[in-house]
């Protein structure tokens, strides 16, 4: 089945304890995303890959680190957490960057950080 | 800046009533508009774009390039139609809208 899977699908941790969440996608996607889901605010984006080892900031990269080694992953890293970051997290992939291409998103991974 | 703009964040109509949800946009250039819903607990998914020009779930959505809007609208809500709508602009970067929470009443 065609999927974008993220894990954890749920974790609460505290204030400055690095964490990464893994995104893998099996539709040779070449463009992945990622997304932070606040209420109110909407889908904003963090960053973006258009290829392996091709990253871009999105509109709210701040705190935030990603990847592109491989095609079919895109982890999201915090190198060191805060409050602030407790969101709903979506990442999405497409079959290329080209803007009429939708957008393929996991079932999210919701983040409480204390 | 924002790129897209959702003026309802709730919108609540009776099962059979016409459901439009607004959202309008700013971009210079010729936009690709998405249309995309979340039903409770499922991830999001593409409704429609406007390049397909299609009917989905009864649901069509008219770009209106004088007026800078993309309104999602259907004639006769259903009770499944309860959802988060997002109207989202793409320029390599997908920008999304605040959303708009409907819930149709029985």
């Amino acid at each position: 089945e065609a999927q974008v899977t993220q894990n954890p699908r749920y974790l609460i941790t505290v204030t400055g304890k690095k964490l990464t969440v893994t995104c893998s996608q099996n539709m040779n996607h070449e463009y992945m995303s990622w997304y932070r889901q606040d209420p109110g605010l909407g889908l904003r984006q963090i960053y973006y890959s258009m290829n392996v080892e091709v990253t871009d900031k999105g509109d709210v990269p701040e705190g935030y680190k990603v990847s592109r080694k491989e095609k079919r992953n895109f982890p999201l890293i915090l190198e060191s957490p805060s409050p602030n970051q407790t969101s709903l997290y979506f990442c999405a992939s497409s079959y290329e960057g080209s803007s009429n291409q939708p957008q393929h998103f996991g079932d999210g991974t919701r983040l409480s950080i204390l | 800046a924002q790129r897209v703009t959702q003026p309802e964040k709730l919108l609540s109509v009776f099962k059979g009533a016409p459901v439009e949800l607004k959202c309008n946009y700013s971009y210079s250039g010729s936009p690709e508009l998405f249309w995309y819903v979340q039903y409770s607990r499922q991830r999001l998914q593409l409704l429609l774009r406007h390049i397909s020009r299609e009917s989905i779930k009864g649901f069509t959505a008219d770009l209106n390039k004088g007026e800078t809007s993309f309104h999602l609208k259907k004639p006769f809500a259903q009770e499944e139609d309860s959802a988060m709508y997002y109207c989202a602009l793409n320029d390599y970067k997908l920008s999304f809208g605040a959303g708009t929470t409907v819930t149709v009443r029985a």
